[in-house]
């Protein structure tokens, strides 16, 4: 078993609709969540980072994080064809504990 | 948010040639550094994380003798892939962070390196 696991897609959505990108873990000792953008052939860009259980919220995206059920999500309110990409959640514990990726989930907002 | 440079963007050169890619953290003094190499439509595989003034731990499967890795500073790493043969063909990106990780020590990715070897 992966101690991330994202389902990669793709997933294709009509402009406008509610996006939800999921990953699960199995490491109950990450503490703090991430997610990455990433257009094609370019470097990953941060999005959110939260710590611990809970939601954040920056514009269009909420980040939640359900540390009971090992479980993270990302959603994407009123998707813009400009949120084609692919998304990769991650995980990190303290310390010196690794990063660890998940697969990525390709997404395509259909205009 | 931080940003990290890398250079050259892409690079194209002959089989046996040796190649050093350059890692920048502009605005913060990244303490650890990491190396990734992509395939296409495929997720990050890290390839070795460096801790400045100190030698790179590499991940399993990774020659250390062929990519070679140098965090001199706390703004600059280097990755030199030798003798590069074209099954090194890739998309590396390396990533900073400010510290170990925890709270406003978030990872930040370079625009990443293509590297085609003929």
């Amino acid at each position: 078993q992966k101690e991330v696991e994202q389902d990669p897609g793709p997933l294709s959505v009509p402009e406008g609709a509610i996006v939800s990108l999921n990953c699960t873990y199995s490491n109950s000792a990450f503490q703090y969540f991430m997610w990455y953008r990433q257009y094609s052939r370019k470097g990953p860009e941060l999005l959110m980072y939260t710590y611990s259980s809970g939601n954040k919220e920056d514009g269009r995206f909420t980040a939640q994080v359900d540390k009971s059920s090992k479980y993270i999500s990302l959603f994407i309110r009123d998707s813009q064809p400009s949120d084609s990409a692919t998304y990769l959640c991650a995980m990190s514990g303290t310390g010196g504990f690794k990063t660890i990726f998940g697969a990525g989930t390709r997404l395509f907002v259909k205009a | 948010g931080a940003v990290v440079s890398q250079h050259p963007s892409r690079v194209i050169c002959k089989s046996g040639t040796s190649v050093k890619i350059e890692c920048r953290s502009l605005d913060f003094q990244a303490t650890t550094m990491f190396w990734y190499r992509q395939f296409p439509k495929q997720s990050l595989m890290l390839m070795a994380t460096s801790n400045e003034g100190s030698k790179a731990t590499y991940e399993q499967g990774v020659e250390k003798d062929k990519f070679l890795i140098n965090h001199a500073s706390l703004t600059l790493s280097t990755l030199t892939v030798t003798s590069a043969h074209p099954e090194d063909s890739s998309f590396y990106i390396c990533s900073a962070r400010a510290g170990l990780a925890g709270v406003g020590n978030e990872q930040f990715f370079g625009p990443g390196t293509r590297l085609t070897v003929l």
